[in-house]
């Protein structure tokens, strides 16, 4: 079972930025929060994770509670092209566990 | 990053033939793939973990003589489903994590292929 909560849906508007939240209560501490994207009829994409800190890349920023139990995924400037359904996901860092994917967030970016 | 390809993209059969989908790792090499299996308006399950050189390991539900699974080398896992028939039709997704120590730094991440859509009529 997913250990994440996420919106069903979320609506956008181009140039905007697009804030994704997740609860993740009952984290470890040896879990991390990874996000990834699925833009429809494709793989799902990865974009960025993190343990407690803020993380950013090219992509997002990730936004995690000091208490770990949620976390934002920020896309400053949401383009039509990051129309997809996001998956918040916590998982340890290495090993062989692999994703479980829950039923995510569908980003709706309009012009 | 890296990059994972899937072939066919795409493939239509007959009730009753085998497919056969092949994951690749394009340029790193991945002891570890795994299989999902996406149905219209869901999410992906999980079907099966596959290690190079051994045996797969089957979520439970997931027949291993229906879908049988290679993973033969370091960039090349497969996925044949077996006597397909229509209720087999779904969007077949592999991800690749990269071998210990190789040329892909381990930040847990895993690497998505393009996905394969099997329509079985």
């Amino acid at each position: 079972d997913a250990k994440t909560t996420q919106p069903p849906s979320m609506d956008c508007a181009e140039g905007r930025a697009a804030n994704l939240p997740c609860n993740h209560s009952t984290i470890s501490g040896n879990e991390y929060v990874y996000w990834y994207r699925q833009i429809h009829s494709q793989g799902p994409q990865y974009i960025i994770h993190g343990l407690k800190n803020n993380e950013t890349n090219e992509m997002a920023s990730l936004i995690i509670t000091e208490d770990r139990k949620s976390s934002t995924l920020i896309l400053p400037h949401a383009t039509l092209r990051d129309t997809a359904v996001y998956y918040c996901i916590v998982k340890p860092f290495s090993g062989y566990s692999t994703l479980t994917f829950g039923k995510g967030t569908m980003l709706l970016v309009s012009p | 990053g890296a990059v994972v390809s899937q072939h066919p993209s795409r493939v239509i059969c007959k009730s009753g033939t085998s497919v056969k989908i092949e994951c690749r790792s394009l340029d790193f090499q991945a002891t570890t793939m795994f299989w999902y299996r996406q149905f219209p308006k869901k999410s992906l399950m999980l079907m099966a973990t596959s290690n190079e050189g051994s045996k797969a390991t089957y979520e439970q539900g997931v027949e291993k003589d229906k879908f049988l699974i290679n993973h033969a080398s370091l960039t090349l896992s497969t996925l044949t489903v077996t006597s397909a028939h229509p209720e087999d039709s779904s969007f077949y997704i592999c991800s690749a994590r990269g071998a210990a120590g190789g040329s892909i730094s381990n930040t847990g991440e895993l690497f998505f292929g393009e996905g394969s859509r099997l329509t079985v009529l």
